[in-house]
């Protein structure tokens, strides 16, 4: 199955704003409001920092925030710190198999 | 605290079989989903399939069905991964992760088992 799709890279200086998009179809970042967003740091396990496609967990920074448009979910940071640099990747639900799907990661650089 | 706690660090020729594990506390272990998530070299993340402890229900991507079984003993609150014999296409880092009934989203991850398959 194809992942969904995810830039590669980003990148931002501390202070600003960035924006990660992930595109799938309609049957699955489309048709249903169940994406999220996970943070992993290089050699670490990955973080749940958004889910269902807006809602922060409880003690992710509300500097995160998602959100989606069509096909197309987007995870926003904003204030960036060094702390932020990692990949990032988003992942859904899908009405057919297999039931869960991965973007393949972005990789955010803070300059 | 909820936790999941992953099996250590493995090493195998191919061929050989394997089981890691993944231990459940802090919550409900029969009622929630556990996945597994594998990430090759470098490589993003792969969703395996998943189990529920409670009536050992399982959900395999097709990309995993027969390569791998789910399993869990619920008595222990742990959770298992295992290969009957392994290739050396397997080596990756294996995650655990919690997924809530009826929910769409891992929470807490596991810390990894890295898994080498190697001559």
């Amino acid at each position: 199955q194809s992942a969904l799709t995810q830039p590669a890279s980003v990148s931002g200086s501390p202070g600003q704003s960035i924006t990660i998009s992930c595109t799938g179809t309609s049957s699955d970042v489309g048709g249903y409001n169940y994406v999220s967003w996970y943070q992993q740091h290089p050699g670490k396990a990955p973080k749940l920092m958004i889910y269902d496609v807006s809602n922060r967990p409880s003690g992710v920074s509300n500097r995160f925030s998602g959100s989606k448009s069509g096909n197309t979910a987007s995870l926003t940071i904003s204030g960036l710190q060094a702390e932020d640099e990692a990949d990032y990747y988003c992942s859904s639900y899908r009405s057919s198999s297999p039931q869960v799907i991965f973007g393949g990661g972005t990789k955010l650089t803070v300059l | 605290e909820v936790q999941l706690v992953q099996s250590g660090a493995e090493v195998k020729k191919p061929g050989e079989s394997l089981k890691i594990s993944c231990k459940g506390s802090g919550y409900s272990f029969t009622s929630n989903w556990i996945a597994w998530v594998r990430q090759m070299p470098g490589k993003g993340l792969e969703w395996m399939g998943f189990i529920y402890p409670g009536d050992s229900d399982t959900r395999y991507s097709p990309s995993f069905q027969g390569q791998v079984t789910l399993s869990a003993d619920k008595s222990i609150s742990t959770a298992y991964l295992q290969w009957s014999s392994l290739k050396a296409s397997d080596t990756a880092m294996y995650y655990c992760a919690r997924k809530l009934d009826s929910r769409n989203w891992f929470d807490p991850w596991g810390q990894g088992t890295l898994v080498t398959v190697s001559s």
